[in-house]
Order: structure tokens, then C-alpha cells, then sequence
């Protein structure tokens, strides 16, 4: 399988507890993006890397939240402190991005995680 | 601010046809994407416009038109396995994607 890959697919913690999820983009990909969603909702855009760069967090993300592309290829989203409310799915998604053409963004199969 | 709007919920009979709708009002426009969402899974990507007019893709076709900060998915010949949520994505001038809250799509006998 050559598709985006994460792990877990789900993740049960209690409040307070740090997690980290795992993103393996389809490789040769230069762009990672990572996405929360909620029931009923769109995607909601956290942050995207070009390569290992970081070029993009939403203004809406705690401090709680980072993350990390050290190589360019995988992807690992971490919270600390975990709250009731960041109990969402964790979309990662891969594009290759090429100056004046579309950049489209294929999902893995998310991270569901459930915080008690 | 930017905002897209699609019908939260729509029924339809296996067979038919159903147009889904979507306006945008963003900052700039830089294209236009639907995605299809089965219950628990992740999105897959279905369309993409840019320039006004209809792009057809077998049983689904995608409508744009800038000037009307409108869009429409057109999914033909109706299988139960189409029910599922459907969701547009604008490109802004940031080349952001701004998701609108998908469109669940109910497909009966």
C-alpha cells in the first residue's frame, strides 16, 4: 500500500496525558499536512510542513499542540496535557506540490482520539 | 471572514441524480476541490475546478462559477455506496484550503 498511513487509528487517554500520533506521507511527497476534525465538521487546518520546514500553524492552536517532519518524510503531531475538548479525528494528509500546478491532498486514515 | 455553505444534509433514491451545492465567499479564489467522506474514514478527492464550467468524471460532474462564488457536484445513477459526506474545499489567495462542513448525502432503495 502506497497511500498516507497513520498510527494509532485510535487513541484512548485521560486528561492530562501527553500523546503523539504518527504520519507516513506517500513518498516523494514534499508537502504534510495535519488537519482535526469533528463530527458534522470539515477538516480544520493545524499546520502544514514543505520538505522538514514548518511553513504554516493555525493561529488556533494551543501551545499544547506541535509538531515535527525531521527528515522530510514522516510527520509526528504531539499533544501535551490532553482536554476533553481535543478529543477529535487527526487527519494527515500528503501532497507533491509543483509551482503553478494543483496541490492535491490525499488523507490517510486517521488518528481517532478519545480523552477521558 | 470566509465562509462556505452547503446543505448540512440531503436524501436521495437510488438511481436518480442529486446536485450538491456549495457558495464561498474567501479571500481570493486559487480553485475549487470536492472530496468524498465515508462514515470514519478519510476524505478522497473527487474533483477540481478552477475555470468556470462543467468537468465530468463519469457518473460525477463538478460546476463552477467564479462570478457567482458558486459551486455544484452532480453524482448520476445513484448506488447506495454513494452515501456518504461530501465536502468542498476553496483555495484562497493565502493558497490556504478553507473546508466547508460537508454535505451528508443518504442514498435509499
Amino acid at each position: 500500500d502506497t497511500g498516507v498511513s497513520q498510527n494509532p487509528r485510535h487513541k484512548i487517554t485521560k486528561r492530562g496525558q501527553n500523546v503523539t500520533f504518527r504520519c507516513d506521507p506517500i513518498s516523494e511527497h514534499n508537502r504534510l499536512y495535519w488537519y482535526r476534525q469533528t463530527l458534522g465538521q470539515g477538516p480544520e487546518f493545524l499546520t502544514y510542513f514543505q520538505n522538514e520546514a514548518q511553513l504554516e500553524k493555525s493561529r488556533l492552536l494551543s501551545d499544547r499542540f506541535s509538531a515535527e517532519r525531521p527528515k522530510g518524510s514522516f510527520s509526528t503531531l504531539e499533544i501535551q496535557r490532553t482536554e476533553q475538548g481535543d478529543s477529535a479525528m487527526y487527519l494527515c494528509a500528503s501532497s507533491l506540490f509543483l509551482a503553478g500546478e494543483v496541490d492535491t491532498q490525499y488523507f490517510g486514515p486517521g488518528t481517532r482520539l478519545t480523552v477521558l | 471572514g470566509q465562509n462556505i455553505d452547503q446543505p448540512t444534509e440531503m436524501t436521495a433514491t437510488e438511481g436518480a441524480i442529486v446536485q450538491i451545492n456549495c457558495t464561498y465567499q474567501t479571500s481570493g479564489f486559487n480553485g475549487l476541490f470536492w472530496y468524498q467522506q465515508h462514515a470514519g474514514e478519510a476524505p478522497t478527492f473527487l474533483s477540481y475546478n478552477v475555470l468556470d464550467g462543467l468537468e465530468e468524471k463519469g457518473r460525477f460532474s463538478s460546476f463552477l462559477s467564479r462570478s457567482k462564488g458558486y459551486s455544484y457536484l452532480l453524482l448520476k445513477e445513484l448506488q447506495m455506496k454513494d452515501s456518504a459526506s461530501y465536502l468542498c474545499a476553496v483555495i484562497d489567495s493565502n493558497y490556504q484550503l478553507i473546508w466547508g462542513a460537508g454535505t451528508k448525502l443518504i442514498i435509499k432503495p
